[in-house]
C-alpha cells in the first residue's frame, strides 16, 4: 500500500509562509489519483485544506483558498502545501493523504507546525 | 465551526454493539452517500474505516458497519473490544463546494 511521509520546518514565524512536503512510495504521483493535505488542532480539529491531482488540477477549502497553493512535483514523487500569511491558528498537525473513493484512505504519520515568533 | 454534529463521547461494554451519529443537512450528508468514517488514536494518524457511506476498506474488521437515515450517517461497532477505544470522525463529501468537510469527533469509551 502506499506510504507517505510529510517534511518540512516545525516552526514558522508569523506573516510567514508554511511549506511542507509529502514524499510518496509504493506509488506513482501521476497513478488516477489525487492527494490530499489535512490538518489538525485542538480548537478547529480536523481540517481538509485541499487535494491536487497530478495533472496539476486542484481544489481548496474555500476558507482557506485565497492562501493556500497545492503542487506536485513528478521528479520526486511528492506533492507540497505552501500556505501563506499564517498566524497562531494555523499551528497545527498537517497530515498528507492519498485520496481513495470519497474519502481519505492512506495517511502520512503528520508533522506538528507551529507558528510562533 | 464544523457542519457535522457528533456526540462529544460514547461508551460501552466490551460485546455490546455501539452506534456513533453523525447529522448534518440536506446538502451534505443528506445529499448522497459519500460519508466516511475515521478511527484516531492519540497522537496517530486517522485511519479509514467506512467510506461511501457502508463500504469497509479491505482489512477492517466486518464488527465495523455504516448506515445512513435522512440527513444522518451512523457508524455502529459490534462486539465492542477494549482496542476500539478511540476517536472517531465521521466525513462528508460534497464535490464542487466544501468538498470533505469532518465532524468534531466522538471519543469511544470501552468501560
Amino acid at each position: 500500500q502506499v506510504q507517505l511521509q510529510e517534511s518540512g520546518p516545525g516552526l514558522v514565524k508569523p506573516s510567514g509562509t508554511l511549506s511542507l512536503s509529502c514524499a510518496v512510495s509504493d506509488d506513482s504521483i501521476s497513478s488516477d489519483n489525487w492527494w490530499s493535505w489535512v490538518r489538525q488542532s485542538p480548537a478547529k480539529g480536523l481540517e481538509w485544506i485541499g487535494e491536487i491531482h497530478h495533472s496539476g488540477s486542484a481544489n481548496y477549502n474555500p476558507s482557506l483558498r485565497s492562501r493556500v497553493t497545492i503542487s506536485v512535483d513528478k521528479s520526486k514523487n511528492q506533492f507540497s502545501l505552501n500556505l501563506k500569511s499564517v498566524t497562531a491558528a494555523d499551528t497545527a498537525v498537517y497530515f498528507c493523504t492519498a485520496n481513495g473513493y470519497y474519502s481519505l484512505e492512506y495517511w502520512g504519520q503528520g508533522i506538528l507546525v507551529t507558528v510562533s515568533s | 465551526q464544523s457542519a457535522l454534529t457528533q456526540p462529544a463521547s460514547v461508551s460501552g461494554s466490551p460485546g455490546q454493539s455501539i452506534t456513533i451519529s453523525c447529522t448534518g443537512s440536506s446538502s451534505d450528508v443528506g445529499s448522497n452517500n459519500l460519508v466516511s468514517w475515521y478511527q484516531q488514536f492519540p497522537g496517530k494518524a486517522p485511519k479509514l474505516m467506512i467510506y461511501e457511506g457502508t463500504k469497509r476498506p479491505s482489512g477492517i474488521s466486518n464488527r465495523f458497519s455504516g448506515s445512513k437515515s435522512g440527513n444522518t450517517a451512523s457508524l455502529t461497532i459490534s462486539g465492542l473490544r477494549a482496542e476500539d477505544e478511540a476517536d472517531y470522525y465521521c466525513c462528508s463529501y460534497a464535490r464542487g463546494s466544501t468538498f470533505y468537510v469532518f465532524a468534531t469527533g466522538t471519543r469511544v469509551t470501552v468501560l
